[in-house]
């Protein structure tokens, strides 16, 4: 049963053009829903979070929408760069858990911007 | 401020032979996490451990994987007889906090089997 589906699973975008990434979730017990920014051959980094008492949140460039009833969280970019050229992992988590179980990852996406 | 530093970076190992991978935490961070990646796939939980404790294995095979965090020393991740299907990248993560959803990852280790 897969917990986290995050789509799309590839994705190009212009230069200057805006990049959306999506996913959605089954687990009620996730309390926050964090992006994560992966480049080839290193570990994953956070990129962005938003916890569940606001709809949406906006640092620099990169936006995450959440939306609680249909379980559903986005990550847009916008004017995408090259240098945002990476593989994409939403990974909720959940504090009830204790934590214990870790962060829940997506299957990623890989956004190509082409110059 | 040193990250969290993974060694060897790359290790190759022939069916049957033993993988030892090993976690040093970031600075002042006393909880460690340990997932799986394989090729085109999320980051999969196996272990989270804190100093000498293992808080939850559910992630884990349950052969031939086995993980300590001993007091002193980086976390170790130990993979019996390895078999071609345990190729793929192993990351840990480690954080300040118990639960915290705060974790800085590593640049993981690539395990080749042949």
């Amino acid at each position: 049963q897969q917990q986290v589906k995050q789509s799309p699973q590839s994705l190009i975008v212009q230069k200057g053009g805006i990049s959306i990434i999506n996913c959605a979730y089954e687990n009620t017990a996730f309390d926050y829903f964090p992006w994560y920014q992966q480049f080839p051959g290193k570990g994953p980094a956070l990129l962005i979070a938003i916890r569940p008492d606001v709809s949406e949140k906006k640092e620099g460039r990169f936006t995450i929408s959440f939306n609680k009833s249909a379980k559903q969280f986005s990550l847009h970019i916008m004017d995408s760069q090259p240098g945002d050229s990476a593989t994409y992992f939403c990974a909720p988590f959940s504090y009830s858990g204790g934590g214990a179980d870790g962060l829940t990852f997506g299957k990623g996406t890989h956004l190509i911007i082409q110059p | 401020n040193a990250g969290v530093m993974q060694n060897p970076r790359h290790l190759v190992r022939r069916r049957g032979q033993e993988a030892r991978l090993r976690c040093s935490p970031m600075k002042g961070h006393s909880h460690v996490y340990w997932y799986r990646q394989l090729p085109e796939e999320g980051l999969k939980f196996m272990v989270y451990l804190q100093k000498e404790n293992i808080i939850d294995e559910s992630g884990m095979p349950k052969e031939r994987f086995s993980a300590e965090f001993p007091k002193e020393g980086p976390s170790i991740l130990r993979i019996q007889q390895v078999v071609r299907g345990d190729s793929a990248a192993y990351f840990c993560a480690s954080s300040t906090l118990a639960g915290t959803e705060t974790q800085y990852f590593g640049p993981g280790t690539r395990l080749l089997v042949l």
